[in-house]
């Protein structure tokens, strides 16, 4: 029962490309989110959306856009990808109108593994 | 700003033997506060919230507010329990006071439990 779907498992693309990285959920969640995953670094937000075509910075948006045009699907787009972009790439998804606390759990997709050469 | 640290890289216990793994966070608010866990080859996962005051799978974990910590505690570790861990903290709110359900995580923790 996969509820958060990411595209593709792993990428390999050039220095200077266009990398496009989508994710599906389907679980009508109005909050999706994008993370990249580095070893001692964590995970660090990207950039994240709340309703289809609004989007918000998150810590580390640089070199990096979003395009949210359907509720159900969030991608990630890389302009001119480089070799710092080497991660893997986390999507997650959760409700926006959780008022009770403690209820922002993500969901998160199985992760894209991007390396630029 | 809000800061999760997590001050252990590596995390090496074994079998049967205790295990704690740290977690300060730094907050002006009332955070809520999270461990997530990643099994090898698996989807990282909520593993407990401080909220619930719960025990899964033998873990617990405490909000003390006091030394802003959230350390995560399991009396008998077990091989089944080696994965990376990480704690995070929910405190963004927008002006209405719903939660975008944004996460600020820690650097995380590999736990390795031995044979």
């Amino acid at each position: 029962d996969v509820k958060v779907t990411q595209s593709s498992r792993y990428l390999v693309k050039r220095t200077g490309e266009k990398v496009f990285l989508e994710c599906v959920q389907d679980m009508d969640h109005e909050n999706m989110f994008w993370y990249r995953q580095d070893p001692g670094l964590g995970l660090r937000l990207i950039y994240f959306s709340y309703d289809v075509k609004m989007k918000e910075k998150g810590d580390i948006p640089e070199g990096y856009s979003v395009s949210r045009e359907k509720k159900e699907r969030f991608s990630l787009i890389l302009e001119s990808a480089s070799t710092n972009q080497t991660s893997m790439y986390l999507c997650a998804s959760n409700p926006l109108r959780q008022m009770r606390p403690g209820a922002n759990v993500l969901t998160f997709g199985a992760g894209s593994r991007l390396t630029v050469l | 700003a809000q800061r999760v640290t997590q001050p252990e890289k590596l995390l090496s216990v074994f079998k049967g033997a205790p295990v704690e793994l740290k977690c300060n966070y730094s907050y002006s608010g009332s955070p809520e506060l999270f461990w997530y866990v990643q099994y090898s080859r698996q989807r990282l996962q909520l593993l407990l919230r401080h909220i619930s005051r719960e025990s899964i799978k033998g873990f617990t974990a405490d909000l003390n507010k006091g030394e802003t910590s959230f350390h995560l505690k399991k009396p008998f570790a077990q091989e089944e329990d080696s994965a990376m861990y990480y704690c995070a903290l929910s405190g963004s709110k927008n002006a209405g006071g719903t939660s975008y359900g944004k996460l600020t995580f820690g650097q995380g923790t590999i736990l390795t439990v031995h044979p």
